[in-house]
């Protein structure tokens, strides 16, 4: 089946810094969405590609869909302590239902 | 709006017994998913409904566990009998299923031990 692999797993960074992750798929997305988790909640969604090099942004956060259609990248500006959480990588093979598949996970330490 | 609403939030259970999870997807909405999340295994999807009707029930683990959505604002999720190894955190999420979008907005979980 199908593999998400996010990195990197886990990262500590000082306030202020920017982050950059991303997911790598055996295969082709065609919607990449990324969504955030924090402690004792489910995943929010923070931002959703559709379309083979897109880049879109949502505050500080900008995501890209990679042109081979088999990546995405989530980049933080100027990561603040509430940037604290599990971010979480997700894409779906094509149209209509199509079974989501999630990444492992990217938990990031902000560290005042 | 409300979001998507999980009950209970924790459930403590002993091994054996019968555990019923609910949710109320957001209204309007015509996707219904449940979701098991463990540290091992990551987020795996058990079952999708689409205008009620169970669609892909691929991810339900065993026989044990059973879904059912009676009407579009309720669904459960039953796992009969329980065992330790059902311990996880549970999600609902639900989405208006439309063209090629699909968003899923998720609830808060219900954090099942099974003992």
């Amino acid at each position: 089946g199908q593999q998400l692999n996010q990195s990197p797993q886990s990262m500590f960074i000082q306030e202020g810094e920017d982050v950059s992750m991303n997911c790598t798929s055996s295969s082709i997305f065609n919607t990449w969405l990324w969504y955030k988790q924090d402690p004792g909640e489910g995943p929010v969604l923070l931002i959703a590609l559709y379309k083979a090099g897109e880049l879109t942004s949502n505050g500080r956060l900008t995501a890209q869909f990679g042109i081979t259609r088999k990546d995405s990248f989530l980049n933080i500006s100027a990561s603040i302590p509430s940037d604290v959480g599990i971010y979480f990588c997700a894409g779906q093979p094509s149209g209509g239902y199509q079974k989501v598949t999630f990444g492992t996970g990217t938990k990031l330490q902000v560290i005042p | 709006d409300a979001g998507v609403i999980q009950s209970p939030r924790h459930e403590v259970t002993e091994m054996g017994q019968e555990v019923t999870l609910r949710c109320k997807p957001i209204s309007g909405h015509n996707s219904l998913f449940w979701y098991r999340q463990t540290m091992m295994r990551g987020l795996e999807l058990l079952i999708y409904f689409n205008n009620n009707v169970p669609i892909d029930d691929s991810g339900m683990p065993e026989d044990r566990f059973s879904a059912k959505m009676p009407n579009a604002s309720f669904s459960t999720l039953k796992i009969q009998p329980s065992e330790p190894r059902d311990s996880a955190v549970y999600f609902c999420a639900s989405s208006w299923l439309a063209g090629n979008t699909d968003t899923q907005y998720f609830g808060p979980g219900t954090r099942l031990t099974v003992l």
